[in-house]
């Protein structure tokens, strides 16, 4: 099956841990995504990565670190940092160049503070 | 930031009515998209509709975009139970080459069986 897999599905973190969230995808899509949201709101980027070693942040990267060492995983890092972590995770990709396209989104992880 | 904003935030009908979703935006878009999240889950692609287009239908789905108006909405007609999620508007801006899309805040669908 194609697609874009997320794991774990839910994650506990104590307090001052770091927690890794893993994304893949098999789509051989070039551009990569991390959203965060938080109960009845909408999506808010963390970073993007468009292509193999680079990354941009989004509008809300502080706390959160990223990599891309492999075009097909994304891999995302919630550090002790971010104090509010408690979300839902997001992870997509897209294909580029081509303006006229979806971007397809994996099944998620939901983040818990203990 | 958020470009997109859904009306209304919520909605509850009966099966079998139709149910109207708008979106307002800021700037000008190469496309504009909805999709819908089911609770707890992934989001799915509904529809996407050009900036040089002004309607555009998927089976029950019929997606309306006013760029003068920077609004579009979404109408699913002959409602369903199966329908009940959340649906999100998400804009491709037209100067930005970063192929990110900017997400609503959503509109909270609830069909009553």
């Amino acid at each position: 099956d194609g697609g874009i897999t997320q794991s774990p599905k839910y994650l506990f973190r104590k307090e001052g841990q770091n927690v890794t969230l893993s994304c893949e995808q098999n789509l051989n899509h070039d551009a990569m995504y991390w959203y965060r949201q938080d109960p009845g709101q909408g999506l808010r980027l963390i970073y993007y990565s468009q292509i193999v070693n680079d990354f941009q942040k989004g509008d809300i990267a502080e706390g959160y670190s990223v990599s891309r060492e492999k075009k097909e995983s994304f891999p995302l890092t919630v550090t002790s940092a971010q104090k509010n972590p408690t979300a839902f995770y997001l992870c997509a990709s897209r294909s580029l160049g081509i303006t006229y396209n979806e971007q397809f989104f994996g099944p998620g992880t939901r983040l818990t503070v203990l | 930031s958020q470009q997109g904003e859904e009306d209304p935030q919520a909605l509850s009908i009966q099966e079998g009515e139709n149910a109207t979703m708008n979106c307002s935006y800021k700037t000008s878009i190469n496309n504009l998209q909805w999709y819908r999240q089911n609770s707890g889950r992934g989001l799915v692609h509904l529809i996407l509709i050009r900036s040089n287009e002004r309607e555009k239908h998927s089976g029950r789905l019929r997606v309306t975009l006013d760029t003068s108006k920077k609004s579009s909405s979404l109408l699913i007609t002959a409602s369903r139970a199966a329908d009940t999620a959340s649906y999100f508007c998400a804009t491709d801006g037209l100067m930005d080459s970063s192929y990110k899309l900017i997400f609503g805040s959503g509109t909270r669908l609830l069909v009553r069986p």
